[in-house]
């Protein structure tokens, strides 16, 4: 079966820590994608990152990293200087298989406080 | 942007009464979606098309249906609507790859708050 949890349904910290969003994932697949998404408080989905199950080299953008390990079937999200507009719900996704079907984590809720 | 909308944006209803809720995308993509985003589920999928008449069944379908007579429109409709169905639904579209297969990144509409009382 494919899974994804995001165990961590609310953190809550303040302007200018950093602040890690933990994601595990099961999958009998070897290959697949994970992604991850970003919900702010308007309800839109955007999207932050793609990563393929053969690349597991991690990545930054900006205050943004993402730490893949297929070892431990992991996905994290770091934030770095979290700042007042990173306050969103995010969501771990896995998609395996021909027909771009997304399995979703339940959800981290950020709260950054300034 | 993705060139998606989806409509109406917002809905109130009764039990018991139909309701069609509509993806429209204007980049000709073969492959879209419908979720829904219920809290503590984050989304899960209800049904997908990978073709104009081509559709098939996600994780939680019961109590929907969907039609796609033409590449930019999916419509989901829920025959008779209940209240475990209030929800925000999302509609999705995932770029061709070579070979027809979706192996990009899904983007999602703006959502409809769908409430059944």
């Amino acid at each position: 079966a494919q899974k994804v949890t995001q165990a961590q349904t609310e953190i809550s910290v303040v302007e200018k820590e950093d602040v890690t969003l933990d994601c595990v994932y099961e999958t009998r697949d070897t290959t697949y994608y994970l992604f991850w998404y970003k919900q702010p408080p308007s309800g839109e989905l955007v999207f932050l990152i793609r990563r393929n199950s053969f690349d597991e080299q991690n990545e930054i953008s900006g205050r943004y990293s993402w730490n893949f390990q297929k070892s431990t079937s992991s996905f994290n999200f770091t934030i770095t200087a979290s700042q007042v507009v990173d306050s969103a719900v995010y969501f771990c996704a896995l998609r395996s298989g021909n027909t771009g079907k997304l399995i979703f984590g339940q959800g981290t809720t950020l709260q950054v406080k300034p | 942007d993705a060139g998606i909308t989806q409509s109406p944006r917002h809905k109130v209803t009764e039990t018991g009464t139909p309701v069609t809720l509509r993806c429209h995308q204007t980049e000709n993509h073969r492959y879209m979606y419908w979720y829904r985003q219920d809290p503590g589920h984050g989304l899960r999928l209800i049904h997908y098309s990978y073709g104009v008449k081509d559709t098939d069944k996600g994780e939680v379908s019961d109590g929907y249906s969907v039609s796609r007579s033409k590449t930019e429109d999916f419509l989901l409709t829920l025959e008779s609507a209940t209240s475990s169905q209030t929800s925000v639904y999302f509609c999705a579209i995932s770029v061709r790859g070579s070979g027809g297969a979706p192996t990009d990144t899904q983007y999602f509409g703006p959502g409809t708050r769908l409430t059944v009382l």
